[in-house]
């Protein structure tokens, strides 16, 4: 059972453009919400997180909204690069005694055309 | 820093063979991890090891082994590779299990299991 859908599995945007990616959980006990950029050929790498007591995270032009009644996060780029050119992957946790798993989206695959 | 360090990069094995995928941090983190990644699958954790001295199963743990060497050390194991272990493979670390705490990847081990 999946329980971080994230969607969609590949996005292409215009440099400047706005790219957006989404996902939803099922489990309401996760409770730190992390987003990871992955460059073909190497580790992914954390790029910004959120925790659920706040609906926005801003870090320079990458921005995470939260929606706890609906259960879904979003990332948002904006002013679009091609050096954002990467796979994301949305993730989410259950903090506390012994829990160690980071439950992974399948990813997405961006590509920011000049 | 070296920072999380991954060998080998690749490795190619007929099925039956076994081998172990070594992976060493420099960061003095108390945490260590293995992962692996398949198209269209996302970043699943095998093994586990919350501090020196323990391991434990994560999501996808048949048909792996770990040994938590020391603090720096921890090391994958394939008995008995089989072809649904063709993967990349991940090893990741952090500070330890903290609310919020950063996941530090490798670079990747490419296993092709024939």
């Amino acid at each position: 059972q999946q329980q971080v859908k994230q969607s969609p599995q590949s996005l292409i945007v215009q440099k400047g453009g706005i790219s957006i990616i989404n996902c939803a959980y099922e489990n309401t006990a996760f409770d730190y919400f992390p987003w990871y950029q992955q460059f073909p050929g190497k580790g992914p790498a954390l790029l910004i997180a959120i925790r659920p007591d706040v609906s926005e995270k801003k870090e320079g032009r990458f921005t995470i909204s939260f929606n706890k009644s609906a259960k879904q996060f979003s990332l948002h780029i904006m002013d679009s690069q091609p050096g954002d050119s990467a796979t994301y992957f949305c993730a989410a946790r259950i903090t506390g005694a012994g829990s160690y798993q980071l439950t992974f989206g399948k990813g997405t695959k961006l590509s920011v055309i000049p | 820093n070296a920072g999380v360090t991954q060998t080998p990069k690749f490795q190619v094995l007929k099925t039956g063979q076994s081998m172990t995928l070594q992976c060493a941090q420099d960061m003095n983190h108390n945490s260590m991890y293995w992962y692996r990644q398949d198209p269209g699958m996302g970043l699943r954790l095998i093994y586990y090891s919350a501090s020196e001295g323990t391991t434990d199963k994560g999501e996808v743990p048949n048909g792996y082994n770990v040994s938590r060497l020391n603090k720096r050390e921890f090391s994958l194991r394939l008995e008995s590779a089989a072809p649904s272990q063709t993967s990349v493979y991940f090893c990741a670390s952090s500070e330890g299990h903290r609310r919020g705490e950063k996941l530090f990847f490798g670079s990747g081990t490419q296993l092709s299991v024939l």
